[in-house]
């Protein structure tokens, strides 16, 4: 199974300011296609998850510009500039290139 | 818009099976593929497997063959998971999310607690 690593687990955030996570696969992401099967997904607290940022850098729909997900074929980064009370919640990076799928163990983000 | 709206929670006792539903509406179902997952508390998510509505074709989690069986009702849009054999790690929060090609698991079920207790 693909292994998908995140770091940190946790960060504390002064709303205005920006954060970065990011997750590291075992395996490239990347497909013959050109696609890379890498997804970003929030859950808020008590809530379902829901996407963010699906192919690795394409924004979700509904979702604010202040996200943004870059990265190469193992290593990959999301981005969320000037940080609002409503971006608290664990993020999840996951690959959906192979069965399983599997996702991160997930990056807290609080305010301070 | 679409809704998927997954049954209330469970408390079984060891060895015994459910099946939670997810009924959905606002798309077409049965052109969809339909992903289920497992979220222990305070743990992260995984993925069970996932069915096409069209012919009922599924794909499995290996580490959920024998445990999950994914069926769909197209006359009534809702998908099924039946969970069989259950043990105390089998509790958790499952969840439903629509995948579709391009931004999969757009939209996601509310999530059913599963407890097995005796």
């Amino acid at each position: 199974d693909i292994v998908m690593t995140q770091a940190p687990l946790s960060v504390s955030v002064t709303p205005g300011e920006s954060a970065s996570i990011s997750c590291r696969s075992s395996k490239s992401l990347l497909h013959s296609n050109g696609i890379t099967y890498v997804y970003w997904y929030l859950q808020k607290p008590g809530k379902s998850p829901q996407l963010l940022i699906y192919r690795m850098s394409n924004l979700a729909s509904g979702v604010p510009d202040r996200f943004s997900g870059s990265g190469s074929e193992t290593d990959f980064t999301l981005k969320i500039s000037r940080v609002e009370a409503e971006d608290v919640g664990i993020y999840y990076c996951g690959q959906l290139l192979e069965n399983p799928y599997t996702f991160g163990a997930g990056t807290k983000l609080e305010l301070k | 818009q679409v809704k998927l709206q997954q049954s209330g929670a469970e408390l079984v006792k060891p060895g015994a099976s459910v099946k939670l539903s997810c009924k959905t509406s606002g798309y077409t179902f049965s052109t969809s593929y339909m992903s289920w997952f497992k979220q222990i508390p305070g743990q992260s998510i995984e993925w069970i497997g996932m069915i096409y509505a069209g012919d009922g074709g599924t794909g499995y989690n290996q580490k959920f063959k024998g445990k999950a069986t994914l069926t769909v009702d197209t006359s009534s849009s809702t998908a099924y998971m039946d969970l069989s054999s259950l043990t105390t790690e089998d509790s958790a929060v499952y969840f439903c999310a629509r995948r579709v090609t391009v931004a999969p698991f757009d939209y996601w079920g509310q999530g059913v607690m599963v407890t097995v207790s005796s």
